[in-house]
């Protein structure tokens, strides 16, 4: 089966750590998301990629997070400093958006990284 | 307001129950509907996608969208309690850069034995 892969699972960090999550997408699907998910807000909409380009990141604290795909392989989301609000499950997920009329973007998830900071 | 709204329950059924999960949307560009369940500690998984309006079955589970009210549903039949979960619904505009996926904050469901 593939899958969408993510590391760390689990972390717990002090405030003001960096903090680098990661992420291997499906091969062949062109599209990356960066969620983060809360009780309070359950899932927000971080940034996301199409063929790699960073189409829409407004969903990020610009100040202190970061979202890169330096190849087709690889989506890292970054935050630095970590502050306690940021104690979330932050999921990756990858799609392939459909060309010409039809966009949509059937999304597969991965498993999570579950973000504490102290 | 949320684009995107829906009753974070939680929802507690007996098992043979039919259950109905709802959301409603103030975007009019969403013309992709989505119901994806999620299980404790893990992420969300495809259900049902549905263009459009109009009614869409698998099995036990209906999805249902009426785009003139705004408003989804998920309708499951002979609920099981492997239903137990978290259901979020999703939406997505049509075409281009616009289709990002939009959740709302799901519905906890429990099937009780």
């Amino acid at each position: 089966d593939a899958r969408v892969t993510q590391t760390p699972r689990h972390k717990v960090t002090e405030m003001g750590q960096e903090v680098t999550m990661r992420c291997q997408p499906i091969l062949g699907h062109n599209t990356v998301f960066w969620y983060r998910q809360t009780m309070m807000q359950g899932l927000e909409l971080l940034a996301y990629f199409r063929n790699r380009a960073p189409l829409d990141d407004s969903g990020m604290p610009k100040d202190r997070f970061s979202a890169e795909m330096p190849d087709a392989t690889l989506a890292t989301l970054k935050i630095q400093p970590s502050e306690p609000r940021d104690s979330a499950v932050y999921f990756c997920a990858s799609g392939l958006a459909l060309t010409g009329v039809s966009g949509a973007n059937v999304l597969t998830f991965g498993a999570g990284s579950r973000l504490t900071v102290l | 307001q949320k684009e995107v709204e829906q009753d974070p329950g939680p929802l507690s059924v007996p098992e043979g129950a039919i259950v109905s999960l709802n959301c409603t949307y103030s975007n009019s560009a969403f013309q992709y509907f989505m119901w994806y369940r999620q299980y404790s500690r893990k992420g969300p998984e495809l259900l049902m996608y549905t263009y459009s309006s109009g009614n869409k079955e698998d099995g036990r589970f209906t999805a249902q969208v009426d785009k003139s009210s705004k408003y989804i549903s998920l309708f499951i039949r002979d609920s099981q309690p492997s239903d137990s979960a978290t259901y979020l619904c999703a939406m997505s505009a049509r075409g281009g850069a616009t289709n990002k996926l939009i959740f709302g904050t799901g519905t906890l469901l429990a099937v009780q034995p």
